[in-house]
């Protein structure tokens, strides 16, 4: 089944413990992306990633990193997590066709710092 | 530069009542554009795209839109809502070269019984 899968699914951390979400995709997708969603700012791009090796900051990259080392994974890390990152986070996986590719979410990471 | 506005937070609808959700981009590219539904406590699922075809698009779930250059807008429409349609929509935009997306705010739907 094609799909992409994010674990963990919920995740409940304290203020500078480093922590990392996976992104796995099994559609040999190019492109990967993170998104974070907040209650009236809809969705917001965090960074993405052409292809292995190859990424680039979205809309609010700060606080955060990512890595492209193989093209079915793209985790998220974030190296000392603080409240304001409290959020559901999406990855995202897409062919890239001229512009045209439809995005297929993983089911969501609900994270919350305290 | 690009941008996506969501004209409306909150519709309310009757079911079997016509569905309007408003998409105003802004774009230095011809855009690529995009609407998703996020059920409660879901993921993202795609309705329908437009890529500089046709420029009336039709989706799933009797979803449809269509792409007004000139009016830089991309309205979701429907012409009979079911409660099932009850959901957010997202309307989102790629409009240049780096394959960056951006995402509107979000309309949430109700639909009345």
């Amino acid at each position: 089944e094609a799909q992409v899968t994010q674990n963990p699914r919920y995740l409940i951390t304290v203020t500078g413990k480093k922590l990392t979400v996976t992104c796995s995709q099994n559609m040999n997708h190019e492109y990967m992306s993170w998104y974070r969603q907040d209650p009236g700012l809809g969705l917001r791009q965090i960074y993405y990633s052409m292809n292995v090796e190859v990424t680039d900051k979205g809309d609010v990259p700060e606080g955060y990193k990512v890595s492209r080392k193989e093209k079915r994974n793209f985790p998220l890390i974030l190296e000392s997590p603080s409240p304001n990152q409290t959020s559901l986070y999406f990855c995202a996986s897409s062919l890239v066709v001229d512009h045209s590719y439809e995005q297929y979410f993983g089911p969501g990471t609900r994270l919350t710092v305290t | 530069a690009q941008s996506v506005t969501q004209l409306d937070s909150h519709v309310s609808v009757s079911e079997g009542t016509p569905v309007l959700l408003r998409c105003n981009y802004s774009s230095s590219y011809s855009p690529s554009l995009f609407w998703y539904v996020q059920h409660p406590n879901k993921g993202l699922q795609l309705l329908l795209k437009y890529t500089s075809a046709a420029t009336l698009v039709k989706g799933i779930n009797g979803f449809e839109a269509e792409f007004k250059k000139s009016e830089t807008s991309f309205h979701l429409t429907k012409p009979s809502a079911h409660m099932s349609d009850a959901a957010e929509y997202f309307c989102v935009v790629n409009g240049g070269s780096n394959y960056k997306l951006t995402f509107g705010k979000g309309t949430l739907l109700t639909v009345n019984p």
